[in-house]
């Protein structure tokens, strides 16, 4: 079974600074997918950004990115310029194909706080 | 449609009551995923489809869970008898046959009372 951590309830930052938060996870498999989905307070999860595990370029969406190390199973994701509206909770997610029927693996999630 | 599209938003049960959730898949969308997400945070995976076959049902509790996907009809997840522990919002997401990503709808909150 894959299982998904993330080690920080809770974050905070600034406006217009960066952030990091961290997901590890543990699986066995050789081809699978990680993700990571935000949930503003209106409950909708939003896709926020998707790397393939064979992939060793870190993928990047505008001012999401995100560090992959895959001997150390690590998945972190980097905010720059944070804004107000990034305030969510980020979940990573696991997925161990990529047939995409295969369901998600939730870690249980970081609140990210933007303060002015 | 180009959303995935849940109903009711909001539904409350007694103890013991039928609960009935909907979910309209995006069009293309050949998977289609129930999740359960407690108190804000922990995701649980219930039940998969692929069109109207069960593809993953590893989560789901079968004593009083029921699911279908039936062929030009809403999903749906039934839960039979409530519980107080049911208590929870059911999201349900699709895929399309060809890429990863999986697409959210809004859930529905379930309150047992």
């Amino acid at each position: 079974a894959q299982t998904v951590t993330q080690s920080q309830p809770e974050m905070s930052v600034q406006e217009a600074e960066t952030v990091t938060l961290s997901c590890t996870y543990d699986t066995s498999e050789s081809n699978y997918y990680l993700f990571w989905y935000k949930q503003p307070p209106s409950r909708q999860m939003i896709l926020v950004i998707r790397q393939e595990a064979y992939k060793q370029q870190n993928a990047t969406e505008n001012r999401f990115s995100v560090n992959f190390q895959k001997a150390a199973k690590s998945f972190s994701l980097k905010i720059s310029d944070s804004q107000l509206g990034d305030t969510a909770m980020y979940f990573c997610a696991f997925m161990k194909h990529s047939n995409s029927g295969y369901a998600l693996n939730f870690g249980k999630g970081t609140s990210l706080l933007v303060t002015p | 449609g180009e959303e995935v599209a849940q109903t009711p938003k909001h539904l409350v049960r007694g103890e013991g009551q039928k609960a009935k959730l909907y979910c309209a898949p995006i069009k293309g969308h050949s998977y289609v995923f129930w999740y359960q997400q407690v108190l804000k945070n922990e995701f649980k995976f219930l039940i998969s489809f692929q069109n109207e076959n069960v593809f993953d049902e590893t989560g789901m509790p079968k004593e009083r869970f029921s699911a279908k996907c039936l062929p030009n009809s809403p999903c749906s997840l039934e839960i039979q008898a409530t519980k107080l522990e049911d208590s929870a919002v059911y999201f349900c997401a699709s895929s399309h046959p060809r890429r990863t990503e999986a697409f959210f709808g809004q859930g529905t909150r379930l309150t047992v009372v």
